[in-house]
């Protein structure tokens, strides 16, 4: 199986740009789609970005997703930084078996 | 609207079976491409995915727990069961269903609040 690595933590400070790295451990970040998800302390998560790059409705268009195949990882991106967006971050593809895996999570700090 | 709730024992004693019961409404698990799944969490460290069963009873396992998990659903009384064998102190941690449907990629849309299982002698 793999792993999807992500930084422990990240933080930046209101109205700046943070990105969130995910890196895949073996085989191609591109074969399967990659997920992100939103955790806000005591709450359960939520999907910020599905299919490497979409948006559901209600998240706002300052989250964004890509892929980068030359670095074998997926990205979220956040500009206009808010302290609501204060939380963890969770990344999620697929195996070969199409069995689902999360990253680590990566604490966001808006300072 | 979708919701879904987790429900079942806040303890249980090492070597027990943990069944939990997730209940949802909003939509069908006999409709194509929809699915629930279960996820855990452990105090203050990642998400784990732990089981998913689809509208035609497709059923897939972590590989590093599919030996103790066993998923099933009741399309009448909209629930999925998720039953966890030999459970170990190491398995204390919030467990969530969430329901997942196609749109391009299969993601969780929906999550129950969580529910946390403490396994303690």
């Amino acid at each position: 199986n793999f792993m999807l690595t992500q930084p422990h933590s990240v933080s930046e400070s209101p109205e700046k740009t943070v990105t969130i790295s995910c890196t895949h451990s073996s085989g191609s970040i591109a074969t399967n789609y990659v997920q992100w998800y939103q955790q806000r302390p005591g709450s359960a998560p939520t999907t910020v970005i599905y299919q490497d790059n979409q948006r559901p409705s209600g998240v706002p268009d300052r989250f964004s997703g890509s892929i980068d195949s030359s670095s074998n990882s997926a990205s979220l991106t956040i500009s206009g930084l808010k302290t609501e967006d204060e939380a963890d971050y969770y990344c999620q593809s697929f195996d070969v078996n199409h069995l689902w895996v999360f990253g680590g999570g990566t604490k966001l700090t808006v300072l | 609207q979708i919701t879904l709730k987790e429900s079942g024992p806040t303890l249980v004693k090492p070597t027990q079976t943990l069944t939990l019961t997730c209940t949802f409404s909003g939509f069908s698990l006999s409709t194509n491409k929809m699915g629930v799944g279960w996820i855990r969490q452990p105090p203050g460290k990642a998400l784990e995915w732990l089981a998913l069963i689809f509208w035609d009873d497709d059923k897939r396992y972590s590989p590093s727990l599919k030996s103790r998990l066993t998923i099933t659903k009741d399309t009448s009384k909209n629930q999925v069961v998720l039953t966890m064998t030999n459970m170990d102190p190491v398995d204390t941690g919030t467990y969530y269903c969430a329901r997942t449907t196609y749109s391009g990629s299969f993601f969780f849309d929906s999550w129950g609040q969580g529910t946390l299982v403490t396994v303690s002698s």
